[in-house]
C-alpha cells in the first residue's frame, strides 16, 4: 500500500505560468488537505476536499488558486499567474473516517 | 495566537537528554497529534491522543493533554541525533459539520551529539 504520493517533488515556473500540483491519496482514502508551509514557518491549511466536492477552501487565496479531487486520478492544486510569494513546499495529507493524517513529501515550487 | 501553537520555538539540548515541547490551543478538540518532520521532507505521524485520555506512550515518547487547559506535551526521553527535526501539534475538531485539522507552528528541535 503506497503512501500519499506527490509530484512533482520540485517545480520550478517563471512568473505568469501556472502550476500543477498532483497528490494521489493513500488508497481508501477519500479525504485530501493540502497545506502550504514557508521556509521556517509551521503548515497553513489551505483546501479540504473529499471526492468530487470541496468541503473547506477557507485558507485558500480567492483568485488565482484551486483544488479538485475527481472521482477519478489525483487531487489537484492549481496556481495560475504564479509570484515568487507563491514559492513555497506545498503539502498534501489524506485520510480515511478518523483524525490520522498521512502526508506525502511535498512539492517545493520555486518561482523565478 | 492561532490554533496550536508550539512553544519553545527552538529546542536545542545534547544527546541523552529529556526535551519537552509544549501546544497549547483555544477550541474543543477531538483529538490532539504530534507530527515530525525532517528538513526537508513531509510530515510523519507520531502519536495521537484523544480527549478524554490524559496520557499516552509511545516507546521513547510521552505525551500529555490536559483539556482544562487546552495544552499538551511531548516528552522524549533519551534523545538522539536522529531526533534532530521539527514537531508540529495538530488538533482535529468540528468546524463546519466535519472535521478540520489545525497545525501549530512547530518547535524546531536540536539534538547535539
Amino acid at each position: 500500500n503506497a503512501g500519499v504520493m506527490q509530484n512533482p517533488r520540485h517545480l520550478v515556473r517563471r512568473r505568469g505560468q501556472e502550476a500543477r500540483l498532483r497528490c494521489s491519496p493513500m488508497k481508501g482514502h477519500s479525504h485530501v488537505y493540502w497545506y502550504r508551509q514557508l521556509p521556517e514557518e509551521g503548515l497553513k491549511f489551505m483546501v479540504y476536499l473529499q471526492k468530487e466536492n470541496i468541503i473547506d477552501e477557507s485558507g485558500m487565496p480567492k483568485e488565482r488558486f484551486s483544488a479538485e479531487f475527481p472521482k477519478e486520478g489525483p487531487s489537484i492544486l492549481r496556481i495560475q499567474q504564479v509570484v515568487r510569494g507563491d514559492s513555497a513546499a506545498y503539502f498534501c495529507a489524506s485520510s480515511s473516517q478518523g483524525p490520522e493524517a498521512f502526508f506525502g513529501q511535498g512539492t517545493r515550487l520555486t518561482v523565478v | 495566537s492561532q490554533q496550536g501553537e508550539e512553544d519553545p520555538q527552538a529546542l536545542s539540548i545534547q544527546e541523552g537528554e529529556n526535551a519537552t515541547m509544549n501546544c497549547s490551543y483555544k477550541t474543543s478538540i477531538n483529538n490532539l497529534q504530534w507530527y515530525r518532520q525532517n528538513s526537508g521532507r513531509g510530515l510523519v505521524h507520531l502519536i495521537l491522543i484523544r480527549s478524554n485520555e490524559r496520557e499516552k506512550h509511545s516507546g521513547r515518547l510521552r505525551v500529555t493533554l490536559d483539556t482544562s487547559k487546552k495544552s499538551s506535551s511531548l516528552l522524549i526521553t533519551a534523545s538522539r541525533a536522529a531526533d534532530t527535526a521539527s514537531y508540529f501539534c495538530a488538533t482535529d475538531a468540528q468546524s463546519g459539520g466535519y472535521q478540520k485539522v489545525t497545525f501549530g507552528t512547530g518547535t524546531k528541535l536540536q539534538v547535539i551529539p
